[in-house]
Parts: C-alpha cells; sequence; structure tokens
C-alpha cells in the first residue's frame, strides 16, 4: 500500500519562475493539505484541498495556490518565486470523514525546492 | 491563539541516557497531540499521538509522552537513547474536525554523544 507520494524530490529555480509541486495521497484518502518547512523551522500549513475546493488556508499569500483533481491527487503552484520560498513542501492526507483521533495526517516525504 | 513551544533548540545526550524533551501548547478547543520525528532528508514520522484517556502514551522506538493539563505540556520522553535517534523532533497539535490543520513547534534537534 502506497504511502503519501510527492514529485519531484528536489527542484531548483530561479527569483520570479513558476513552479509546481505535485502529490498522490495515501489510497484511500481524499483530503491532501499542504506544509512548507523552512530550514530550521516546524512545518507550516499552507492549505487544505476536499472535493476539488479549498477548504482552509494559512498565512500565505496568493502567489500560492492549489488544486485537486478527481483522482484526490493534488498540486502546489507557487507564482514569482523569492528567495524565502526556499524551503521543504510537504503533503499530508488523510479520509476526510474521520476524526482527529482516528486519523492522523500521513507525510509524504516532501519537495525540496531551492531558489537561486 | 494555537501555538507549540519547544524551549529547546538543540539537545545532546549520551547513548544509553535517557532524554526528554519539552513541548508546551495553547489550543483553544479540546487538544490532540502528536511527536513526530524527522531525519534528514526526510519526512515526518508519528511517533505517538494523545487524544484522551490515559495521559502516559507509549508510541513506536520506545518513546512515551506525558500529557500534563494543568501544564499545557506534553513532554516526550524516552529511558535509553540509541545512536540512531539522532533527528529532529517535531511536537503538534490538532483539533478533531477532519478539517483540522496540524500546528507544529519549531522542533528540537536532537544529537547523540557516542
Amino acid at each position: 500500500d502506497a504511502g503519501v507520494t510527492q514529485s519531484p524530490t528536489h527542484l531548483i529555480k530561479t527569483r520570479g519562475q513558476q513552479v509546481t509541486l505535485r502529490c498522490s495521497p495515501k489510497s484511500g484518502h481524499d483530503t491532501v493539505s499542504w506544509y512548507q518547512q523552512a530550514l530550521g523551522q516546524g512545518p507550516q500549513f499552507i492549505f487544505q484541498y476536499y472535493e476539488e475546493e479549498e477548504r482552509q488556508r494559512g498565512n500565505f499569500p496568493d502567489r500560492f495556490s492549489g488544486h485537486q483533481f478527481p483522482n484526490y491527487s493534488s498540486e502546489l503552484n507557487v507564482n514569482a518565486l523569492l528567495l524565502g520560498d526556499s524551503a521543504l513542501y510537504l503533503c499530508a492526507s488523510r479520509r476526510y470523514g474521520d476524526r482527529g483521533h482516528d486519523q492522523p495526517q500521513h507525510f509524504g516525504d516532501g519537495t525540496r525546492l531551492s531558489i537561486l | 491563539a494555537q501555538s507549540v513551544t519547544q524551549p529547546d533548540i538543540h539537545i545532546t545526550v549520551s547513548e544509553g541516557a535517557s532524554l526528554e524533551l519539552r513541548c508546551n501548547y495553547s489550543y483553544g478547543a479540546t487538544p490532540y497531540l502528536f511527536w513526530y520525528v524527522q531525519s534528514p532528508g526526510q519526512g515526518l514520522q508519528l511517533l505517538l499521538k494523545y487524544f484522551s484517556g490515559d495521559t502516559l502514551v507509549q508510541g513506536i522506538k520506545g518513546f512515551e509522552a506525558e500529557f500534563k493539563r494543568s501544564q499545557s505540556s506534553f513532554n516526550l520522553r524516552k529511558p535509553s537513547v540509541h545512536w540512531s535517534d539522532a533527528a529532529e523532533y517535531f511536537c503538534a497539535v490538532g483539533g478533531d474536525s477532519s478539517a483540522s490543520k496540524i500546528i507544529f513547534g519549531s522542533g528540537t534537534r536532537l544529537s547523540i554523544r557516542p
């Protein structure tokens, strides 16, 4: 049973470019959340997708956008990249109907994004 | 405001010694508490979780944590550390709703002295 998978594992971009990161949730999961983990920091919540809609959003600018597809996979898009966007981007999945204590989020290994 | 504080940025312990990593939280509703471990270049692995019941919870790899509501704390412990325990440890809090996000502390880096 595959867990949460993310691609690519590493990515190098330059300032001003745009990037798309991808996530496939764990089998049976329908809700995907994205987190940004800057070097030396804990992960910070970006947003959550369920039923192809953004359900909740953290304190991130509109340059960060996402999408969820009918097969529950998700993309994170970041426009006009800044040096400060360099981070590990983690995807987490769960089943929407489960209570918090039934199903803690499962995390992927992340995409390491470096901005030059 | 919802937050998690891990006051120790970096801790070094000798192999075989006991370990305690501190965590304090602030959460308006009933908190669901987690400890995650992250090895270099890896994602997050859940060590243990607390939702209700016995305030001492057991996790994987010999870790345990104790929930103290009066102190808003959820400290992680291990009686005897192994060199393979060297990693970054994150305390986190979330809610019961399916839509709940997880709020992480800034982490404690654990180094093991041979």
